[in-house]
């Protein structure tokens, strides 16, 4: 068990819809990381919080926006979702310092029919 | 632009030693963690290298070279339960602690 927490485990809806995925990083960890992995493809980085600001951003489409609330959990808001949002969806967590490894949730899976 | 390469899979014997070997060019490098990942479940950390030379954890090892922009993963006394996808990933060198990963190499276990 990483400490990492990520709800829900699975999600099916529909194109066009919105989803909201929720992440609780670690007791005393201020960095929170969202990644998407696609079937047999490697993780791609998303965004990345550190104590509530936005630190860092990678390919993260338009549609999709997240935030860090003060408490330290976060949430990845997905909307206009299309079928090649289909992925699972993971959350890391660090201490926020160099040679800390990130702590991987167990993700969500989505699956947009 | 950001360059992670990994063999996409590898077969081993159950008992045998495997090595699984990552080149990087990316701009800037501030440390490589190598991360296993069981299919459908989270990657788990496995081992970080930021100075060239070899960590050594139990039956796993890693190797970084900086000048060559080059790690290798050794497991050693391979079990069935390796079977997994291992995967390389670089910090690059700025003020965020974001990760950039190679695709993964699949590796599987033989009895």
């Amino acid at each position: 068990d990483s400490g990492v927490t990520q709800t829900p485990k699975h999600l099916i809806t529909a194109t066009g819809q919105r989803v909201t995925l929720r992440c609780s990083p670690r007791s005393g960890d201020l960095s929170v990381y969202w990644y998407q992995q696609s079937l047999d493809q490697g993780l791609q980085f998303l965004i990345q919080y550190y104590n509530g600001e936005e630190r860092a951003k990678g390919n993260i489409l338009e549609r999709f926006s997240a935030q860090q609330f003060p408490d330290l959990h976060s949430e990845l808001n997905l909307s206009s979702l299309e079928l090649g949002d289909s992925a699972l969806y993971f959350c890391a967590s660090s201490v926020g310092s160099g040679n800390q490894p990130q702590h991987f949730g167990d993700g969500t899976r989505l699956s947009i029919l | 632009g950001q360059n992670i390469d990994q063999p996409t899979e590898m077969t081993a014997t159950e008992g045998a030693i495997v090595q699984i070997n990552c080149t990087y060019q990316t701009s800037g490098f501030n440390g490589l963690f190598w991360y296993q990942q069981h299919a459908g479940e989270a990657p788990t950390f496995l081992s970080y290298n930021v100075l060239d030379g070899l960590e050594e954890k139990g039956r796993f090892s890693s190797f970084l070279s900086r000048s060559k922009g080059y790690s290798y993963l050794l497991l050693k006394e391979l079990q069935m339960k390796d079977s997994a996808s291992y995967l390389c990933a670089v910090k690059l060198e700025d003020s965020s602690y974001k990760l950039i990963f190679g695709s993964g190499t699949r590796l599987l276990v033989r009895p």
